[in-house]
């Protein structure tokens, strides 16, 4: 089925330090979400987003639905152990409908 | 949000049985969904559990091979029939945000399939 080219595939970062993920797409959205899967666990949502050039923060995380509405960001600051999982985007093509298109996901890894 | 509970939690089987994985969840609601997560890879969408009649599957899903049930507004089930190795997969069920259209998704903790 179709995906959202998320990138980076992977990261190692410092403890301390900043990151960003974005994702891209040709197709318009109408809806963005933000996952973090852990080892053995399902997705947790992280933030949505509904409107382009909306940027919305959840402590430490802040994500940006991308004006064009092709893409979105994900930055996490000051990272820390926790920080660790696979972050996925997922975007919705249709407003009114289930249909979501999930990212390929970015590994994080954060180095202590 | 809903607190979503599957069953099994994992499970290792062999080449040619079924398996039926369970999704509980602990408010009624409208639509439950069924993901397929292969190994190392992003969330594909299964089907749809719509209550009070017959899923609705994905392009490259069909319901003899994952056939579903959703007896009531707090429940589904989804069936991996006659598995082979491809089938390995972490199967996850998700409901909406109650009131809300169809805009968030939350997750059950998953079920880790290992066909033999």
């Amino acid at each position: 089925g179709q995906q959202l080219n998320q990138s980076p595939q992977s990261m190692f970062i410092q403890e301390g330090e900043d990151v960003s993920m974005n994702c891209t797409s040709s197709s318009i959205f109408n809806t963005w979400l933000w996952y973090k899967q852990d080892p053995g666990e399902g997705p947790v949502l992280l933030i949505a987003l509904y409107k382009a050039g909306e940027l919305t923060s959840n402590g430490r995380l802040t994500a940006q639905f991308g004006i064009t509405r092709k893409d979105s960001f994900l930055n996490i600051s000051a990272s820390i152990p926790s920080d660790v999982g696979i972050y996925f985007c997922a975007g919705q093509l249709t407003s009114g409908t289930y249909k979501y298109i999930f990212g390929t996901g970015t590994r994080l890894k954060v180095l202590a | 949000s809903a607190v979503i509970s599957q069953k099994p939690s994992r499970d290792i089987c062999q080449r040619g049985t079924s398996l039926t994985i369970q999704c509980q969840v602990d408010s009624q609601v409208t639509m439950m969904f069924w993901y397929r997560q292969q190994p190392g890879q992003s969330l594909t969408l299964i089907a749809t559990a719509n209550q009070g009649s017959e899923a609705t599957y994905e392009s490259g899903f069909v319901i003899d091979k994952f056939p579903i049930s959703r007896p009531n507004l707090t429940f589904s089930t989804l069936t991996v029939s006659n598995m082979s190795p491809e089938d390995s997969s972490i199967y996850l069920c998700s409901v909406p945000r109650q009131g809300a259209i169809y805009n968030e998704q939350f997750f059950g903790p998953g079920t880790r399939l290992t066909v033999l």
